[in-house]
């Protein structure tokens, strides 16, 4: 049974630069989130998709943007990349039916902005 | 943003010992859950509370979600090394989004 999957492991952009994380998730769950994670702090949520569409939203600018695909998968967008947007970026998935609070992370994508 | 009010944010203790955390929220939360998180890793889930008052426990786990619903505590007992790692509580609300609290970085020393 396949955990969430995230990818790439590492990226370093520069200021101004768009980025697009990839996350699969865990086999038979059809709810993603989306969090940032900055050094030292918890996990920030930025946004959950479930049939393929946002349906909350955290307190993140326009600049984050995400898609579902029909086969669950996900991806995050990050337009016009800043210094502070260096974090590790983690996804995770649920089930709706079972209730969306228990959420399976994935090892994350670690964002590094210079 | 939000987060909760975790504490300790450190404990440094020795093999064997028991450990206690909690988390406080000026909010009510209708789920409380613990996760741990090892280095370059995502957190796991440890434990989920449901209902107000709700005692839980797996294995050397136990939690429990507060009377008032703005709080929960998490306790290890009979510490080992690997249980090594940082602990994050999370808070659900009325909606989908979970908030955590900032983390207790915990250290057994063997």
């Amino acid at each position: 049974d396949a955990g969430v999957t995230q990818s790439p492991t590492h990226l370093i952009k520069t200021r101004g630069q768009q980025v697009t994380l990839r996350c699969s998730p865990k086999s038979g769950h059809d709810t993603v989130s989306w969090y940032q994670q900055a050094l030292g702090q918890g996990p920030q949520f930025i946004f959950q998709y479930y049939e393929e569409e946002e349906r909350q939203r955290g307190n993140f600018p326009d600049r984050f943007s995400g898609h579902q695909f029909p086969n669950y998968s996900s991806e995050l967008n990050v337009n016009a990349l800043l210094l502070g947007d260096s974090a590790l970026y983690l996804c995770a998935s649920s089930l709706e039916w079972a209730g969306t609070d228990t959420q399976y992370f994935g090892p994350g994508t670690r964002l590094t902005v210079l | 943003g939000q987060q909760l009010n975790q504490s300790p944010q450190s404990m440094f203790i020795q093999e064997g010992e028991d450990v206690s955390m909690n988390c406080t929220s000026s909010s009510i939360f209708n789920t409380w859950l613990w996760y741990k998180q090892d280095p370059g890793e995502g957190p796991v889930l440890l434990i989920a509370l449901y209902k107000a008052g709700e005692l839980t426990s797996n294995g050397r786990l136990t939690a429990q979600f507060g009377i008032t619903r703005k709080d929960s505590f998490l306790n290890i007992s009979a510490s080992i090394p690997s249980d090594v790692g940082i602990y994050f509580c999370a808070g659900r609300g009325s909606n989908y989004k979970l908030t955590f609290g900032k983390g207790t970085l915990l250290t057994v020393n063997p």
